[in-house]
């Protein structure tokens, strides 16, 4: 059964405008990552967030995480045409879980 | 290093018919895992193999087996396809064992099955 549900299922915005993509999960988990998936491609690791953070930051990339409201949010800053592509956000489940469990996604379209 | 890669790229099969799905790769890596990615319903685990020599059920196994060849090798088999199994399968690694891994993926292989 899928664990995240990311909000919104799409997103079309202009360049240089900022992304915010939302990920609800369902359990107690041990750590959240969010994926990139250009078409037709494999997924690519972004970041990857442990249940004792609140925040993280890797370029242009910001994550959350509110384990008290099991959500986390990926913001995308400065966005560029480059960026377009679908974005996951997946859960090791706590405890006693090793594996990812992935959301749906969000399409993610940036326009020149 | 080419990272991990996937054969084939594309495979049509007959109901009824077998294939494997071949994955490998490159980086020393422990665990591998095999997923299917249907529209709109993100990836899920078939399969993986946490270290050379264990592989273990994900979330929908059935219709499907695996072998961890070697370290290196990680493959799926469809002993009898269904059009059900349409669709596209991701192999991917992770360095270690256990929870803060992330992990790396192949171009994918899909699958039609009439």
């Amino acid at each position: 059964s899928q664990q995240g549900e990311e909000d919104p299922q799409a997103l079309s915005i202009q360049e240089g405008e900022n992304a915010t993509m939302n990920c609800s999960y369902k359990t107690s988990i041990n750590n959240l990552q969010w994926y990139r998936q250009n078409s037709g491609r494999g997924l690519v690791h972004l970041i990857l967030i442990r249940s004792n953070e609140r925040e993280k930051h890797s370029g242009r990339l910001r994550v959350t995480l509110d384990t008290s409201k099991k959500s986390s949010s990926l913001l995308i800053t400065a966005s560029r045409a480059a960026d377009t592509a679908s974005y996951f956000c997946a859960t090791v489940r706590s405890p006693g879980y090793s594996t990812l469990t992935f959301g749906k996604g969000t399409m993610l379209l940036v326009s020149p | 290093n080419a990272g991990v890669t996937q054969t084939p790229k594309f495979q049509v099969l007959k109901t009824g018919q077998s294939m494997t799905l071949q994955c490998a790769q490159d980086m020393n890596h422990n665990s591998m895992y095999w997923y299917r990615q249907d529209p709109g319903m993100g990836l899920r685990l078939i399969y993986y193999s946490a270290s050379e020599g264990t592989t273990d059920k994900g979330e929908v196994p059935n219709g499907y087996n695996v072998s961890r060849l070697n370290k290196r090798e990680f493959s799926l088999r469809l002993e009898s396809a269904a059009p059900s199994q349409t669709s596209v399968y991701f192999c991917a690694s992770s360095p270690r064992e256990g929870v803060y891994n992330e992990q790396f993926f192949g171009p994918g292989t899909r699958l039609t099955v009439l």
